[in-house]
């Protein structure tokens, strides 16, 4: 699977739209971009997935670039209760299990 | 809905003591089953999956064995418990095909070997 870059930490102000970057340059035309958070002390919580076309659901948006070499995750409105470490993941859709790769993540801070 | 329970939530084990884990799924049958380890302040690591009863697939060699002896049963044990398996274990579901990077996971337990 290819190997992803996120910055090691966010901060984002309360109310305000919190847009977490992720480098994928190596990326393959099957594989996905995968959006995961971990509150702290939490299991990881799935938040949303893409192949080339914006995504959005009740959590966030994803924007991923026409040549597919870097997406962004939207938070439209931050709440302190996103303060969470992110992970974006790339992965071949479709197999027969997940094998998924926890990167570091980013630290997203929300703050009042 | 589906839901995932685990437990115990944390333990204080001694070293060279047994351990077992264990999670179970509800509202779904037939899942991919997953154990994850998160060592502090590193990222998560999977340990096993496994895809139906009796299936287990180890990722990483160490102290550690998996168990699936029912299609929504995942246990994680240890016959000696070593320093180093101290951690923040978590299990996890998904389904087949087009799902199967779509994981849900437990709300985890933490072990301190001491």
């Amino acid at each position: 699977d290819a190997k992803t870059t996120q910055p090691p930490s966010m901060d984002c102000a309360e109310g305000r739209a919190a847009n977490l970057p992720c480098n994928h340059s190596t990326i393959s035309g099957n594989e996905y971009v995968y959006w995961y958070r971990q509150i702290h002390s939490q299991g990881p919580q799935y938040i949303i997935h893409g192949l080339k076309n914006n995504e959005t659901n009740e959590m966030a948006s994803l924007i991923i670039t026409e040549d597919r070499k870097s997406s962004t995750l939207i938070l439209p409105h931050a709440t302190l209760r996103d303060t969470a470490v992110y992970y974006c993941i790339v992965s071949v859709r479709g197999t027969s299990y997940g094998k998924l790769t926890f990167g570091q993540g980013t630290i997203l801070t929300v703050h009042p | 809905s589906q839901t995932i329970h685990q437990w115990p939530a944390t333990l204080v084990q001694p070293v060279g003591s047994p351990l077992s884990l264990e999670c179970t799924v509800e509202g779904t049958s037939n899942p991919n089953l997953y154990w994850y380890r998160q060592a502090a302040g590193r990222g998560l690591q999977l340990l096993f999956y496994s895809v139906g009863i009796g299936q287990i697939s180890s990722e990483v060699p160490q102290n550690l064995s998996a168990s699936r002896p029912q299609d929504r049963q995942f246990i994680l044990s240890s016959k000696k418990l070593l320093l180093s398996d101290s951690g923040f274990y978590l299990c996890a579901w998904s389904s087949r095909g087009s799902g199967a990077n779509v994981l849900t996971f437990g709300a985890g337990s933490r072990l301190t070997v001491l």
